[in-house]
């Protein structure tokens, strides 16, 4: 198995709303990211766990809430968004933390904040 | 600190031309570089990848590109293209931190084919 899968892969959700982003991979990779896209912009990192560690949090606001119940797992909590926060939710994840890593991306959630 | 740039927005081609998508990088280190492409809403898939030994690298889809140290250049090419490789193509630098790498991501260029 070499992919990464993401659910829900759409989202419409309100200001007010709770939810859940989810990321799973099952090729033993130890790192795994969340990206945010923007319409015609390249990929921005979010966060970074690293052996199930966060280890990279881009100055993401705090209604943004990463956790990773395990090496698979990778789940982002969403709270009071703003309509701003509407865009692609990236997941990926690579063997190692080592810059030599490529990364394998999921397809994505698109989200939209009403 | 590393950065990548990516010279052109937009490449329209027709169809089976060659077609080269330029990068430039800056870097004071040793560079891991690479290639992704992203059809349509649809994630990123890689393309290729750079991180040492011979500087003609070669990729899926017949796309190859050449690493070019005194240029700092990455360019991609691929000689004959199909409408199939519409899509956007972002060239990337790999960073080591101290905890964890990231990918830092160029602009992106959006190669449009014409029949």
């Amino acid at each position: 198995d070499t992919e990464v899968t993401q659910t829900p892969k759409h989202l419409v959700m309100g200001m007010t709303n709770k939810k859940s982003l989810k990321c799973e991979q099952h090729m033993g990779h130890r790192a795994m990211y969340w990206y945010k896209q923007k319409a015609k912009k390249p990929p921005e990192l979010m966060f970074v766990y690293s052996y199930e560690k966060l280890s990279i949090n881009e100055s993401v606001p705090s209604r943004f809430s990463p956790e990773c119940p395990n090496s698979s797992l990778l789940n982002l909590h969403l709270h009071a968004l703003q309509p701003e926060d509407s865009a692609l939710y990236l997941c990926a994840s690579s063997q190692g933390r080592g810059a030599s890593n490529e990364q394998f991306f999921g397809p994505g959630t698109r989200l939209t904040v009403l | 600190a590393q950065s990548v740039t990516q010279l052109d927005s937009q490449v329209p081609v027709f169809e089976e031309a060659p077609v080269e998508l330029r990068c430039n990088y800056s870097s004071s280190v040793s560079v891991y570089l690479f290639w992704y492409v992203q059809y349509p809403n649809q994630g990123l898939q890689l393309l290729l990848k750079y991180l040492s030994g011979s500087t003609l690298v070669k990729g899926i889809n017949g796309f190859e590109a050449e690493f070019n140290k005194s240029q700092t250049s990455f360019h991609l090419r691929k000689p004959s293209v199909h409408i199939s490789d519409t899509a956007e193509y972002f060239c990337a630098v790999s960073v080591t931190g101290s905890s964890a790498s990231k990918i830092i991501f160029g602009s992106g260029t959006r190669l449009s084919i014409r029949p």
